[in-house]
């Protein structure tokens, strides 16, 4: 079974500071991580992914992430955070034959001015 | 850019009634997926369907809920009879296959609210 945990509902940060969302998973088999975001009365739109070819990964809007596999974890990243940013992530993952996404909870992301 | 079109965006229904909403996925896309949102958590998936056939319907009540793909391309899912419980958002969602590697698109989503 494959399962995300991402812990913590809501990270605060001001703006201009570093964006830490953190995303730790469990897989028997080499996972694909994923971390959407999502906007208020939105869909989600994919951010970045993690498909083995690189652990670093760089995804839109500035974010990267980094695939750790001693530490199960695919935190999610920015160096400077905007008052844009602000909205709802959620970290996924795939494993296995099964094509089937499956979310962690997600993080609300407030910046503050 | 292509995108998942979903509709309606946003019904109000009172319980016992039926409702339905539709979801037309990217062109080309073989797999498609109906996933609900409950506020404040992560979606979790309903149904997937590779292009008419349903793949994984595991965790759709049933008793209630029905999907259908009937040509593979347009999909449905209706509700009926719809319980204060199934108040959330419902995500419609493709791919162009069923690959882990593949990426997921979502479309705007559907917000329902049972009263």
């Amino acid at each position: 079974a494959q399962s995300v945990t991402q812990l913590g509902s809501h990270v605060s940060v001001s703006e201009g500071a570093l964006v830490l969302l953190r995303c730790n998973y469990s897989s028997s088999v080499p996972p694909y991580l994923f971390w959407y975001v999502q906007y208020p009365n939105q869909g989600l739109q994919l951010l970045l992914k993690y498909t083995s070819a690189a652990t670093l990964v760089k995804g839109i809007n500035g974010f990267e992430a980094e695939f750790k596999k001693s530490e199960t974890s695919f935190h999610l990243t920015k160096p400077s955070a905007h008052m844009s940013d602000a909205a709802e992530y959620f970290c996924a993952v795939k494993s296995g034959a099964n094509s089937k996404l499956t979310f962690g909870k997600g993080i609300t992301l407030s910046v503050r001015p | 850019e292509a995108e998942v079109a979903q509709s309606p965006r946003y019904k109000i229904t009172e319980k016992s009634q039926a409702v339905a909403f539709w979801c037309d996925p990217i062109s080309g896309h073989a797999t498609l997926y109906w996933y609900r949102q409950i506020l404040g958590q992560g979606p979790e998936l309903l149904v997937q369907f590779q292009d008419e056939s349903v793949v994984d319907d595991s965790q759709l009540p049933k008793d209630r809920f029905s999907a259908e793909r009937l040509k593979g391309v347009d999909s449905t899912l209706k509700i009926q009879p719809a319980e204060l419980g199934d108040s959330a958002m419902y995500l419609c969602a493709s791919s162009t296959a069923a690959f882990i590697e593949n990426t997921i698109y979502f479309g705007e989503g559907s917000w329902l609210t049972v009263v």
